[in-house]
Order: structure tokens, then C-alpha cells, then sequence
């Protein structure tokens, strides 16, 4: 089944340690995405990657890092996480870029305190 | 479920009516537009787009509108049905080549279908 798997789907941390959400997709995409959602705000671009070790900041990538090594695998990282970061975070994949149909994770809400 | 928007405009329709939702697009050189379906708990779910040579497609169910002169956007459902309810993104994307370009989503509006 095609698919973008994110992990974990919830998480409650304390400010400053460090954490990373994984996700994975199994459709050789090569443009995966990070976005934020946040009431009233919508979905917000955090990072993308247009292909293996190609990385460029979305719109609020302040706080965040990214990595893409392998194609399907594209794991966001928050060095010293703060409250303000407490949000649901998507993962999403597409097979070129961002003008063609994405697949979303399911979703990872994150609780900083 | 989730809570995507605690303040979404939301648009209320009888079963079996159509629905009409709009969106207005601020960027005039955006030439690719998505509209997005997401039910409480789960992601985003694809529903159909629109390059910008286009004025109008259809779906099953559904049909996307672009006025390019107004930079306005509509989704429209025939014959709602209960699993129509759930908020509605529409995004548009600046640039048609090259791809990698940031995916700019508006902020969604809430459809309830009532029985």
C-alpha cells in the first residue's frame, strides 16, 4: 500500500531535549515536505527536499533541521525544542515536486512544556 | 478527533445539496492550485487540481473553478453526502517547472453536512 508513515503520532516533551519525528515513504518520491498546522494558521512549509541530500527552508524553518539521505526517508529534527513549537506536524511526499498531488502522513501532534 | 482551526469559516449544507466552497489566492504568478481534504484525525487527502491554462475540471463528484482574473478558486460538491464533511485547503503553487517550490495552503473552511 502506498503510503507516507510518520512515527511517532504523539509525543510530549520538555523544552530543550532534543527529538526527531521520522517519516518514511514507499513510492520513490522524490519531493518530501515538512508542514506544521496550527488553529487559524492552517499548513505552514517547514522544510522541503527536492531529492537525496537536497534540502531548502519553507516558510518557518526557525527551530527545525532536516536530513534526506536515503529517497524515502526524510526525519525532522528539533535540536533544543520550545513550548512554541507545540503544534501537529505532517509529513508529505510527491513524486516531483510541489506542483504535483502530495501524500500526507497521518500526522504527529507534538506537546513541548 | 483533531482540531485543525478554532476559528474556520465553516459552511453548512443540507444532504443531497451542492456545496460551494471558495477561496481567494494571493499570489498572481501561481500557476498550479490543489484542493485538499482533511478529515478530523487524519491528514490531508488529495481531491483534485487545476494548472493555470485551465478555467475549469471536473472529478467525480466534484469541480474545481479558476478566475485568474480575480485569483479566485472554488471547489464544488454535487450532491453532498455526510463523508463530504470535514475542512477544505485549497494551495497554490507559485511555479509549474522545476518543482521543489514551497505549497502555499489557505487556511480552510469547515463543511458540515447536515442530515
Amino acid at each position: 500500500e502506498a503510503q507516507v508513515t510518520q512515527n511517532p503520532r504523539y509525543l510530549i516533551t520538555v523544552t530543550g531535549k532534543k527529538l526527531t519525528v521520522t517519516c518514511s515513504q514507499n513510492m520513490n518520491h522524490e519531493y518530501m515536505s515538512w508542514y506544521r498546522q496550527d488553529p487559524g494558521l492552517g499548513l505552514r512549509q517547514i522544510y522541503y527536499s527536492m531529492n537525496v541530500e537536497v534540502t531548502d527552508k519553507g516558510d518557518v524553518p526557525e527551530g527545525y533541521k532536516v536530513s534526506r539521505k536515503e529517497k524515502r526517508n526524510f526525519p525532522l529534527i528539533l535540536e533544543s525544542p520550545s513550548p512554541n513549537q507545540t503544534s501537529l506536524y505532517f509529513c508529505a511526499s510527491s513524486l516531483f515536486g510541489s506542483n504535483t498531488e502530495a501524500f500526507f502522513g497521518q500526522g504527529t501532534r507534538l506537546t513541548v512544556v | 478527533g483533531e482540531s485543525v482551526g478554532l476559528h474556520l469559516p465553516t459552511l453548512s449544507v443540507q444532504e443531497g445539496d451542492n456545496s460551494i466552497i471558495n477561496c481567494a489566492y494571493s499570489n498572481s504568478a501561481s500557476d498550479y492550485f490543489i484542493w485538499y481534504k482533511q478529515e478530523s484525525g487524519k491528514g490531508p487527502q488529495f481531491i483534485i487540481d487545476i494548472r493555470s491554462n485551465m478555467d475549469k475540471r471536473q472529478g467525480q463528484r466534484v469541480t474545481v473553478l479558476l478566475n485568474k482574473t480575480v485569483k479566485h478558486l472554488s471547489l464544488q460538491i454535487a450532491a453532498t453526502q455526510p463523508g463530504d464533511s470535514a475542512v477544505y485547503f485549497c494551495a497554490e503553487n507559485p511555479q509549474l517547472t522545476g518543482g521543489g517550490n514551497k505549497l502555499t495552503f489557505g487556511t480552510g473552511t469547515q463543511l458540515k453536512v447536515e442530515l
